[in-house]
This record gives structure tokens, C-alpha cells and sequence, in this order.
């Protein structure tokens, strides 16, 4: 699987919009990119995921870039629930996903 | 609702002791997989299934093992277990050609 690198935290406005970024520069063609987030003490949760168009469900858009080299997910309207660690992860069909540190998110009321 | 269930939230066991955690999925999922969280190590897989009776390592088997029986079940087993071994496991599952993973809510083991 491409390594990805994400920043190691970030903080967001309640309300306002948080855009995660992600590097996958090694990704391969058949890897699509995945977010899970894992808000304290729970498993962790998925979120969308996606190959090389934007995809945009009930939870948040993913952005990849023509070059499919990175990515970014975008939380519309941050709340305080959204608080967790986002993990992005490169990984074809139905390899093991292998969970780097992700970005821990702060929304700030 | 879709839902994996996993035997214990807490779980405390002696050195020594043989240790099974139990996980189910309800959604008929063809894939399932045991991975460890600790502070600063993030998720590491130990072992996953493709099919029933079928088992592959990941990235830490070692002091591990597990069975599926049942599509639904995976059983993840310390058979003797360590202070080492102390740790939040979680299970999840995915169907086939899919990493939507759908996680348990974990168990929080420690051995004394």
C-alpha cells in the first residue's frame, strides 16, 4: 500500500469548514483513497472513500487531485462531535488497511 | 442496523492465562480482522480472514492466533497471555472486494 502523510493535528472553528489534507504521492493506479476518523474510545469509523473522481456523501466531500497525488477531506460544517483523529489511507479493493497516526482534529467552539 | 458486537468492553486477565475474544458481524461479510491500538503505535493489524476456516497473518501474529468457524465469528486467542499483550483490540469486518470496514467498539485487555 502507498504511505500516506497527514498533519499530526489541526484545529477548526465550529461551524466553519475543515479541510484535512493527505499526501499519497507512491499511490498506485488500482489504490483508492480511504478516510476513517476515530473519535476517543470508540472503533474507529468510515467515512468515504474514493479512485480518482470527487465523491461527496452525508458526512463529507473528498478532493483528489488530478494527479491523484493528494487528497482532502472536507468537513462542510464542523461541529464539536466531529472531534477525533482522521486517518487517510491508500489501499487497493480488498487489501488490509494499514492505519497511519492521522491528524487529530480540534473544533474550537 | 448494521452491527459488530465484540464479547467484553474490559477485560482483565492473570500472565499466563489462555484469553478469547470473541467478535460477530450481522451484515454477512466475507472479511474480517483483529488489530491492537496503543498510545503512539496507532492501529496494527494481527491477523485477518478472507473466508471461513481461512486465516492470514498481518503485521504482529506473533503470541496470537485466531479461527473462524462461522462466516460470522472471528475468534482472536492469546494463548498465553503477557503484560505485553495489554492493549485496546479491535475487530472489524468488510465485505468482499471492499474496505468499508465497520467496526466493533473494542476490548480493553489487561494482563496482570
Amino acid at each position: 500500500d502507498a504511505k500516506t502523510t497527514q498533519p499530526t493535528s489541526m484545529d477548526c472553528a465550529e461551524g466553519r469548514a475543515a479541510n484535512l489534507p493527505c499526501n499519497h504521492s507512491t499511490i498506485s493506479g488500482n489504490e483508492y483513497v480511504y478516510w476513517y476518523r476515530q473519535i476517543h474510545s470508540q472503533g474507529p469509523q468510515y467515512i468515504i472513500h474514493g479512485l480518482k473522481n470527487n465523491e461527496t456523501n452525508e458526512m463529507a466531500s473528498l478532493i483528489i487531485t488530478e494527479d491523484r497525488k493528494s487528497s482532502t477531506l472536507i468537513l462542510p460544517h464542523a461541529t464539536l462531535r466531529d472531534t477525533a483523529v482522521y486517518y487517510c489511507i491508500a489501499a487497493a479493493g480488498n487489501t488490509p488497511l494499514v492505519f497511519g497516526k492521522g491528524t487529530r482534529l480540534s473544533v474550537i467552539a | 442496523d448494521v452491527k459488530v458486537t465484540q464479547s467484553s468492553r474490559y477485560l482483565v486477565k492473570r500472565t499466563g492465562e489462555k484469553v478469547f475474544l470473541e467478535c460477530v458481524q450481522d451484515m454477512d461479510h466475507e472479511n474480517m480482522f483483529w488489530y491492537r491500538q496503543d498510545p503512539g503505535l496507532g492501529l496494527r493489524l494481527i491477523y485477518f480472514s478472507y473466508d471461513v476456516k481461512m486465516k492470514e497473518k498481518g503485521d504482529i501474529p506473533e503470541g496470537y492466533s485466531v479461527s473462524r468457524e462461522k462466516k460470522e465469528r472471528f475468534s482472536l486467542i492469546l494463548e498465553s497471555a503477557s503484560t505485553n499483550q495489554t492493549s485496546m483490540y479491535l475487530c472489524a469486518s468488510t465485505a468482499e472486494e471492499n474496505n468499508e470496514q465497520f467496526f466493533g467498539p473494542g476490548t480493553r485487555l489487561t494482563v496482570l
